[in-house]
């Protein structure tokens, strides 16, 4: 149980052009997602809350015209990285809060390496 | 701004070899969890702990909190290569239930590598 899927597992765009990226709670509902970012052999770093139904709350300093997140539903909620640049090059990991467990527990995706050419 | 300081920062050692991982706070929290990362996947879920003083244990891994719920630690007992990767321990300030939507506080991360 408590399986996130994240999808493309890895992504190469051109500099100017918008990528999305999908994260899905596959065996239980989550009303709220959080989207991560990790450069290598760091922490994570959050950037934005997604709630289902509800604008996402981003962190202070990420650009929320620039990492558009949309939670259409319990199950899938998606970042969109508009207008890509080399300097957005990382990995973005998602996790997922499964609303029946009272600890608050995250399940993380495997991550999507994206690289800004 | 809740933190968790957690140390060391890098870890090499042989297999073998016995450690431990703390992470450490001035703040409460309500649960804790414990995760391991290999590279280019995801943190994977160790364990939650939730009550002062808690010990729990997964297999060769052992996970402590701290009576007053602001720090932990884990221990590893006769640490394989298995066990290399990046752990992070992330903690769930009181009250971010609510308004912060469960939102974790995550340390630094610790990098460990078993040498064979």
């Amino acid at each position: 149980g408590a399986v996130v899927s994240q999808h493309p597992s890895w992504v190469i765009c051109k500099s100017g052009t918008s990528v999305k990226i999908e994260c899905r709670s596959l065996d239980f509902q989550a009303t709220t997602m959080f989207w991560y970012r990790q450069f290598p052999k760091q922490s994570l770093m959050l950037m934005a809350t997604s709630n289902e139904g509800s604008k996402a709350t981003y962190e202070q300093g990420v650009e929320k015209d620039k990492f558009l997140i949309n939670h259409a539903s319990l199950t899938l909620s998606t970042l969109t990285v508009t207008s890509a640049h080399p300097e957005d090059s990382s990995f973005y990991i998602c996790s997922a809060r499964d609303m029946a467990r009272p600890t608050y527990e995250q399940y993380f995706g495997p991550g999507t390496r994206l690289t800004v050419t | 701004t809740q933190l968790l300081k957690q140390s060391p920062q890098f870890l090499s050692i042989q297999e073998g070899e016995n450690l431990t991982v703390y992470c450490n706070s001035s703040s409460v929290f309500s649960s804790l969890q414990w995760y391991r990362q290999e590279p280019g996947e995801g943190p994977v879920l160790l364990v939650t702990v939730v009550t002062g003083g808690e010990v729990k244990k997964l297999k060769r891994l052992t996970f402590q909190f701290g009576d007053a719920r602001k720090d932990s630690s884990l221990h590893i007992t006769a640490a394989q290569p298995g066990d290399t990767g990046l752990y992070l321990c992330a903690g769930l300030p009181l009250g971010a239930g609510g308004t912060s939507y469960g939102k974790l506080t995550f340390g630094q991360g610790t990098i460990l590598t078993v040498h064979p």
